[in-house]
């Protein structure tokens, strides 16, 4: 199995500031790689598929690159709203199932 | 705007089977390019995929929990459904039913439900 490694577990930044998380896999991936936002009491959202692709009316702010085993997902400019936990999330194919990461608790310093 | 609604017993006594119903609705279940699936968070801890199930009724689940879960569909309730059998405190959990969209290798869980707590408890 694929194991996801995502750091850091929790990250205090203030409101501007650029933040960065990462998630790496244990195997090449490709850009099988997703990233989710769940806010307290919500379920997730979707974020950015295929490693680096904005989902629909998400804001531009965000953003995700890498391929292979490691990927980063971006906050350009840190807003208030934005305070969440972040998941990274891949698909392997042998055998079929997904994992998440453990997943990186963003607070407003 | 297609919506998801998670439905069941928020109390399950342990040893017994966990049953939760998804009902999709402003969409059919039947779309060809969607899978749907089963995503638990225990309280206070990250995401677990459970399975997943396309319209035809074809499945795929979580090697760790494959001998206790099943996932099953009813088109014509636009419904999808989990079983998780001899359950334990460990599966207290929130748990979500998700659209999976499955195009070439993206596979992405792009719409969710709100979530339903199941406290296992005697």
């Amino acid at each position: 199995d694929i194991q996801m490694t995502q750091s850091p577990s929790s990250l205090s930044a203030s409101v501007g500031d650029r933040v960065t998380i990462t998630c790496q896999a244990s195997q090449d991936i490709s850009n099988y790689l997703n990233w989710y936002q769940q806010k307290p009491g919500k379920a997730p959202k979707l974020l950015i598929y295929d490693a680096s692709n904005l989902e629909t009316g998400v804001p531009s702010r965000f953003s995700g690159s890498g391929s292979g085993t490691d990927f980063t997902f971006t906050i350009s400019s840190l807003q208030p709203e934005d305070i969440a936990t972040y998941y990274c999330q891949q698909y392997d194919n042998l055998p079929s199932m997904y994992t998440f990461g453990q997943g990186t608790k963003l607070e407003i310093k | 705007q297609l919506q998801l609604q998670e439905s069941g017993p928020g109390l399950v006594k342990p040893s017994e089977t966990l049953s939760l119903t998804c009902t999709v609705s402003g969409g059919s279940i039947s779309s060809s390019s969607y899978y749907w699936g089963w995503i638990r968070q225990p309280p206070g801890k990250g995401l677990e995929w459970i399975g997943s199930i396309y319209y035809s009724g074809s499945t795929y689940y979580n090697p760790s929990l494959k001998s206790r879960v099943t996932i099953s569909v009813d088109t014509s309730k636009n419904q999808f459904s989990l079983k998780l059998s001899s359950v334990t405190a460990a599966d207290t959990a929130v748990y979500y039913c998700a659209r999976l969209i499955v195009v070439g290798a993206r596979h992405a869980f792009d719409i969710w439900g709100q979530g339903t707590m199941v406290t296992v408890s005697s």
